[in-house]
Formats: C-alpha cells, structure tokens, sequence
C-alpha cells in the first residue's frame, strides 16, 4: 500500500499570509495526486487534482506542484474561509489519503 | 446542480451490519464512478472502495475486504455501502463521493454527500 505523509501536521497563521503544506509518497505516483479542504462537520472539497490543477471554482490562491513523492500546496494571502484541515490523497494505486494539516488561525 | 444525497444516522450494535445508500441527483449516474470514504471522530479520511456504475466493477481497500459490499441500481441512481461485522472502531461518519474517469484517467472526487453517521454500540 502507498503511504501519505503530510506536514505539518498543525499549522498557526494569520488572515494575508502565504503558507505550504507538504505531502510525500512512500513510492513514485507521478502526479497522481489530489487535495481536498475540509471543514469541520463538512464533506471534503475538492481543490487540486492531477498534483497541479485547480478544481472549477476554487480561488487561484490554491496552488498545487510537485510530482514524483513530493507534492507541495501553497495558499497565497489566507482568507478567514481558509482555515480548515487540508488532505492529500494519492491515486495511483487505489486511493490514500494523506493524516491531515490543521491551519489555524495565530 | 450535481449533489449527492445519502441516507440518515444509524445506530447498530456490534456484530450486526449497516447498509448506507447514496443517491444521484443532476448528472448522468453511469458518467461517474462512486467512492465511499469513511471518517472516524477527530480523525482523517479513509478510502474504503468503488464502484463503475456502468459495468458494475468494484475495488475494495484490502482492509475491507470480506466485510464491505458496495451495489448500485441504476434504475434509481443509487449506490449502496453494506459493512458487516461492525465493531465500536467503525463508528463514523460515511461519505459517498463521485469521480470521472476519462480516456483511463480519474479527475478526482469533485462531489460528496452530505454524510451518514454510523454509531456502533452495545
């Protein structure tokens, strides 16, 4: 089974700041990679998908990169709606999610 | 407006089985595979399997596999998620979720039910 791993697992910051969430594979699966946002008591939503793009209607400030075992998503200038819990899920082979990143407002 | 509507709050006790449905409302049903993803209290997402609502072909995450069933009636637009054997570890919340594949290409789960809460106690 094909293991994701984020970090961090928390993560503080304020309304207009940037901030990178990183997700890594236990082996390849090219760009094979998602990333959902969700918030609590809510279904997850999708943001990026094939590593890189964006969803139909998801902010710009949602960028997705990366390929191979490393993924990165950055959000530019937090907006309040933001704060939430951010997952990577790999699907070349089946599906996996990655343990989640809490951003939370400083 | 494609949405997902899946079935009310269950309660069962250990041992027994539970069988959530997840109806298609908005798009064409065969278009779209479905997954299930489950979510226990304060924890992550966790695939549990998929089906191809066309031909009916299924997987299963290896950890499941014996215990969940997922079906479909494409005369109602609906699938289905039946898990026996349930233990206190499989009280959560049940999401269905949607997902094209093109040209042998998934595009990602772009439309989630609202969720079906499982509650397994004795």
């Amino acid at each position: 089974d094909i293991q994701m791993t984020q970090s961090p697992s928390t993560l503080s910051a304020s309304v207009g700041d940037s901030v990178t969430i990183t997700c890594r594979a236990s082996q390849s699966i090219s760009g094979w990679l998602a990333w959902f946002q969700q918030h609590p008591g809510k279904a997850p939503k999708l943001l990026i998908y094939k590593a890189s793009n964006l969803q139909s209607g998801v902010p710009s400030r949602f960028t997705g990169s990366g390929s191979g075992t490393e993924f990165t998503l950055t959000i530019s200038s937090l907006q309040p709606d933001d704060f939430a819990t951010y997952y990577c899920q790999q699907y070349y082979s089946f599906w996996t999610f990655g343990q989640g990143t809490k951003v939370e407002i400083k | 407006q494609a949405h997902l509507v899946q079935s009310g709050a269950e309660v069962r006790k250990p041992g027994a089985s539970v069988k959530v449905s997840c109806k298609a409302f908005g798009y064409s049903f065969t278009s779209y595979y479905m997954h299930w993803v489950r979510q226990a209290p304060g924890q992550g997402l966790e695939w549990m399997g998929m089906i191809d609502p066309t031909g009916g072909s299924i997987d299963y995450a290896q950890r499941f596999q014996g215990r969940v069933t997922v079906t479909r009636d494409t005369s109602t637009d609906t699938v289905y998620m039946e898990l026996s054997s349930l233990r206190s570890e499989d009280t959560a919340v049940y999401y269905c979720a949607r997902d094209r594949k093109v040209r042998g290409v998934f595009n990602g789960m772009d439309v989630w039910g609202q969720g079906s809460t499982v509650i397994v106690s004795s």
